[in-house]
């Protein structure tokens, strides 16, 4: 199964941009990189997906490396409800995948946002 | 309003007890997921259930039975076999097992003393 690597933790402040990172470096070409956030003592939540192309929606924006082995979470303007545990997770999309197609759960970054 | 819903919030049980953890959905969605959380680890898939009547053990079934009789409903036992069972227990649905996003309840938390 593919995987990924993120940073344990990462801490921000209030109002300013995120970066979160996270290496892939043995993708496939039908892998999907799926963002998503837990919130303390909450199920996860979907933040954001893509294949090649950057993606933006509502919540934040995803930047994905030409080669696809990294991409970045971008919260444009962190806030203190956005201090959760981020997950980078690639998923086989692809018409073959059958039960591969699970989301494989690595450990995340811990994002911590000051006042 | 839609969602998933996990109950209890919280479940203390003695050890050598059977437990059956509750998950419900009014989604409409096909696909339905049991993940077990432990602290500091990532989400680990328990079962996970296709269809209505169907289910796949997923990476640590083993002390685990689960049924998908209607639906909405995907409950989760789990059974005097399962040597640690202390842990967040979580549910999620997507609307078919190839869809891009999963939806997740709340968490059950039980504590086995």
């Amino acid at each position: 199964d593919a995987k990924t690597t993120q940073p344990n933790s990462m801490e921000s402040n209030e109002e300013e941009p995120v970066h979160l990172p996270c290496n892939h470096s043995t993708i496939s070409g039908t892998d999907y990189i799926h963002w998503y956030r837990q919130l303390p003592s909450q199920g996860p939540e979907y933040v954001i997906h893509g294949l090649t192309s950057n993606v933006n929606n509502r919540m934040a924006s995803l930047a994905i490396a030409e080669d696809r082995k990294s991409s970045t979470l971008i919260l444009h303007r962190a806030t203190l409800r956005d201090a959760a545990v981020y997950y980078c997770i690639l998923r086989d999309q692809g018409p073959n995948a059958g039960n591969n197609r699970k989301l494989i759960w690595g450990l995340g970054t811990s994002l911590a946002v000051n006042p | 309003d839609g969602g998933i819903t996990q109950s209890p919030k919280y479940l203390f049980r003695k050890e050598g007890q059977n437990v059956t953890l509750s998950c419900e959905q009014n989604l409409n969605h096909d696909a339905m997921y049991w993940y077990r959380q432990d602290p500091g680890q990532g989400l680990r898939l328990i079962y996970y259930s296709q269809i209505v009547n169907d289910f796949q053990k997923g990476d640590i079934a083993e002390g685990y039975s689960v049924s998908r009789e209607k639906k909405e409903s995907f409950p989760l036992t789990v059974t005097s076999a399962q040597k640690n069972p202390t842990a967040f227990y979580l549910c999620a649905s997507s609307i078919g097992p190839a869809s891009i996003e999963a939806f997740f309840g709340q968490g059950t938390r039980l504590t086995v003393v």
